[in-house]
């Protein structure tokens, strides 16, 4: 069974437009959540994580993302993207029962920033 | 500065070949995990490793196999290759203990099977 789930292949923004990256999760229990960025010929590089507490999440390069757990979401956002931030980006979640921390990405989502 | 390597970076093989992929970090983690990236699949886990001498199958793990005689290395064999094979091979590592510990990643192998 999918675990996270990230609904659209492609995001298009323009440059200085808010950037939203969507993700839901089907995981039971609290879930541990993370967002990678990988930019070309690169392997993925870490940007934020939600374990507890609030549900608002700041990370690099100023992302954030808001866990919301009636709506088991935990959408990416930036208030103004930049052209440099077209990437792929990926959710993931930790397996659930994993006593260390295996994880289940999701598909991947391509950002592209129109300049 | 600590880091995760692999090499090589691109490698071009034929059909029934044995292939190894290299996995080097200088973290000094006890996880290590091999994932492959193929389009419409994002990530998919095919080995892991919580420390030496400890290795476990992933979702993706039949055609592979995976050793570790040390903390340091996690090579990825593909004991025959096969052009489905074809693919992005990142290799990762996290410390040990926290479930929350978040994983680094290499920069990936790119192997093509012909």
């Amino acid at each position: 069974a999918q675990s996270v789930a990230q609904p659209e292949d492609q995001v298009n923004v323009a440059e200085g437009n808010p950037l939203t990256v969507k993700c839901t999760y089907s995981v039971s229990g609290n879930p541990y959540l993370f967002w990678y960025v990988q930019y070309p010929n690169r392997g993925l590089q870490f940007l934020l994580k939600y374990i507890t507490g609030d549900n608002l999440v700041k990370g690099s390069y100023g992302f954030e993302a808001e866990f919301n757990k009636s709506q088991t979401s935990f959408h990416l956002k930036k208030p103004s993207a930049l052209v440099s931030d077209s990437a792929l980006y990926f959710c993931a979640v930790r397996v659930p029962g994993d006593g260390n921390n295996r994880l289940a990405f999701g598909k991947g989502n391509q950002v592209v920033v129109i300049p | 500065d600590a880091e995760i390597t692999q090499s090589p970076r691109h490698k071009i093989t034929e059909t029934g070949r044995q292939v190894t992929l290299a996995c080097h970090q200088t973290w000094n983690h006890n996880n290590m995990f091999w994932y492959r990236q193929d389009l419409g699949h994002g990530l998919r886990l095919i080995h892991y490793s919580y420390g030496v001498q400890d290795t476990n199958k992933g979702e993706v793990s039949d055609g592979y196999s995976v050793s570790r005689s040390n903390t340091e290395d996690l090579p990825l064999t593909l004991e025959s290759a096969a052009s489905s094979q074809t693919s992005v091979y990142f290799c990762a590592s996290s410390d040990l203990g926290e479930p929350s510990n978040e994983q680094f990643f290499g920069p990936g192998t790119r192997l093509t099977v012909l």
